[in-house]
């Protein structure tokens, strides 16, 4: 069955600092990933998505993630962080079988202190 | 332009009640879903809706839940015989075709408690 997860519940990291967040993959087949943020009281924003060609995907406010096929992975990165980057991140996909489900992980909450 | 919007933002019942969640989805989006997400966990898959037919429900949990989309634009969560389990919060999102690399734009959800 296809799943994704995110290993961390949580992530640390002081402004200014590159942070990390985690993702990965279980499919057989092509996955489409996506990263969302979703702020207090919030629907989900959406962030980036990889489809197919350039590993490293660009998205909004400066985030990046990067697909990696042979660790089955789409980490979410950014160069330097802000405490209004502070929020909880989903990442999510669609895969071949279930095609328009996107089905997430369980979300990690990224803390950004100044 | 407007986004996906949701009403009510809040919803508190008391069990056994009857409940209507709406959501409006972007114009011109033919593809609407409709998710929940329960505290401390990613939101998952309720039901699909390719215009006005439900495309897929597999994830509706019961037959107490049913979803409407009369006119392929607003549609309509309804929940019979509420039940505590239910406390969670509904998200609706909507895309442009409904395919598998289509960006699903989220409303901001209905949070229902069922006391």
């Amino acid at each position: 069955a296809q799943s994704v997860a995110q290993p961390e519940d949580q992530v640390n990291v002081a402004e200014g600092n590159p942070l990390t967040v985690k993702c990965t993959y279980s499919v057989s087949g092509n996955p489409y990933l996506f990263w969302y943020v979703q702020y207090p009281n919030r629907g989900l924003q959406f962030l980036l998505k990889y489809i197919t060609g350039d590993n490293l995907v660009k998205g909004s406010y400066g985030f990046e993630a990067e697909f990696n096929k042979s660790q089955t992975s789409f980490h979410l990165k950014k160069p330097s962080a802000l405490v209004s980057d502070s929020a909880l991140y989903f990442c999510a996909g669609t895969f071949m079988d279930s095609s328009y489900k996107l089905i997430f992980g369980s979300g990690t909450r990224l803390l950004v202190r100044p | 332009g407007a986004g996906v919007s949701q009403t009510p933002s809040n919803k508190v019942t008391e069990k056994g009640k009857y409940v209507e969640l709406r959501c409006d989805p972007i114009s011109g989006h033919t593809a609407l879903y409709w998710y929940r997400q329960s505290l401390g966990q990613g939101p998952e898959f309720l039901i699909y809706f390719q215009g006005t037919g439900a495309a897929d429900d597999s994830g509706l949990p019961n037959d107490r839940f049913f979803a409407v989309r009369p006119e392929g634009s607003v549609s309509t969560l309804k929940i019979q015989r509420t039940e505590r389990g239910d406390s969670a919060v509904y998200l609706c999102a909507s895309s442009f075709r409904g395919t598998s690399t289509d960006t699903q734009y989220f409303g901001p959800g209905t949070r229902l408690t069922v006391l």
